[in-house]
């Protein structure tokens, strides 16, 4: 199994440009989460997807952020536009079994918007 | 509200030294407990769990033992190396969550040759 899939890894930017992140999850699992981590924030939550359905999007931070998921292996974080501000890394993680036994978290994307 | 409180970082001990990494809880009922460690550039893994009280959780020489009495999930290792240098995160899973988990602030470990 080649675990959940993010990509790019890496994606600088300039403000205002629309930036879209990428996530494959493992297949199989059926929730997939997009989590933002800063130091100054930690580990914050964006959005939970069930069965390729947004589920909670409360913590997607305002308008300029957007999540789909059009199938059980694909799922997308866009930005637009994005700000310095988002700088941060991006974790999508899936999981089966509603999270019972834990997640599988991918390797991140390292946003750095100037 | 639910929550987890991790002993602040870095900590920092030389090789071959026992760990411990303090972690505490408030939540109603029994949530599930998890460890995650983050190895630098790297995503979280999952690293042990435990799902009822007095379970103990292991994986790769950590432990930790859920206690209800004490709502604590603290992690221990008889004897780091330096390969275990990483940020752990501790977090629970609200008792009939289907999703939601509260994350600790994590704890940077720093372990010298």
């Amino acid at each position: 199994d080649a675990g959940v899939i993010q990509s790019p890894r890496h994606e600088v930017t300039e403000m205002g440009q629309e930036v879209t992140l990428r996530c494959k999850p493992i297949s199989g699992h059926n929730s997939l989460f997009w989590y933002r981590q800063t130091m100054m924030r930690g580990l914050e939550l964006l959005i939970y997807f069930n069965n390729n359905v947004p589920i909670d999007d409360s913590g997607m931070p305002e308008d300029r952020f957007s999540a789909k998921m059009p199938n059980a292996s694909f799922s997308t974080l866009k930005i637009q536009p994005s700000e310095p501000r988002d700088s941060a890394v991006y974790f999508c993680a899936s999981s089966r079994s509603l999270g019972v036994y834990g997640y599988t978290f991918g390797s991140g994307t390292r946003l750095t918007v100037v | 509200g639910d929550s987890v409180t991790q002993m602040e970082g870095p900590v920092t001990l030389s090789e071959e030294a026992f760990l411990t990494i303090n972690c505490t809880y408030t939540a109603t009922g029994y949530p599930s407990l998890f460890w995650y460690v983050q190895y630098p550039g790297e995503g979280l893994q999952l690293l042990l769990k435990a799902t009822k009280a007095d379970d103990k959780g292991s994986n790769k020489g950590f432990e930790a033992t859920y206690r209800k009495e004490t709502t604590s999930f603290h992690l221990e290792k008889g004897s780091v190396q330096v390969s275990d240098s990483a940020v752990y995160f501790c977090a629970l899973r609200r008792e009939g969550s289907n999703y939601q988990l509260i994350w600790g602030a994590g704890t940077k470990l720093i372990i010298k040759p």
